[in-house]
């Protein structure tokens, strides 16, 4: 267990819909990472964020957003979801946002889009 | 732009043989670079990672990469498989840049053990 939470586990939903992913970093983590992992396009880093900052961005496509809370929580959200948007999407945190710094993977969401 | 290859998205090795899955990287300046493994229906886990210093980098469950910057490959090996290390492994490659630390991932390599 590398203490990231992830929910839902599973997604299952409607092209054109809107749906919300949501990470608990470690305990005392700063920052967060999604990744996208899907067939086609391999493992992908998203978005990062740092102490409630916006710090790195990635292959995040503009129907996507993201935000962390005061309490370092974070949100992933995916809007007008097409069919290509099915994958599994991870959160990993770490303590600090230095490049040496080791990610934890929290167990991802698996999202559907019929 | 940084990137990695994997070579071989599948490997297949019998127990007790020794592992080896390819990673090469391409990167600008010197990288910093990453071994994940992923075990079925699970997030993925380090389990190692060069930065500076020593070039054989020793990590968790008896792997060990080294760090080849000649032939730019950072190749992950382990002298005696195990069932339970059939999982995906991920190199990945960090830019040294401050407000750059995002990984980018190479393809995988599904290793299966034979028994």
């Amino acid at each position: 267990d590398s203490g990231v939470t992830q929910t839902p586990k599973h997604l299952i939903t409607a092209t054109g819909q809107r749906v919300t992913l949501r990470c608990s970093p470690r305990s005392g983590d700063l920052s967060v990472y999604w990744y996208q992992q899907s067939l086609d396009q391999g493992l992908q880093f998203l978005i990062q964020y740092y102490n409630g900052e916006e710090r790195a961005k990635g292959n995040i496509l503009e129907r996507f957003s993201a935000q962390q809370f005061p309490d370092l929580h974070s949100e992933l959200n995916l809007s007008s979801l097409e069919l290509g948007d099915s994958a599994l999407y991870f959160c990993a945190s770490s303590d600090q946002t230095g490049v040496t710094d080791t990610q934890y993977f929290g167990p991802g969401t698996r999202l559907t889009v019929l | 732009a940084q990137s990695v290859t994997q070579l071989g998205s599948h490997v297949s090795v019998s127990e007790g043989a020794l592992v080896l899955l390819r990673c090469n990287y391409s990167s600008s300046v010197p990288p910093y670079l990453f071994w994940y493994v992923q075990y079925p229906n699970q997030g993925l886990q380090l389990l190692l990672k060069y930065t500076t210093g020593a070039t054989l980098v020793k990590g968790i469950n008896g792997f060990e990469a080294e760090f080849k910057k000649s032939e730019t490959s950072f190749h992950l090996t382990k002298p005696s498989a195990h069932m339970s290390d059939a999982a995906e492994y991920f190199c990945a490659v960090s830019d040294i840049f401050f407000g750059n630390e995002k990984l980018t991932f190479g393809t995988g390599t599904r290793l299966t053990i034979i028994p």
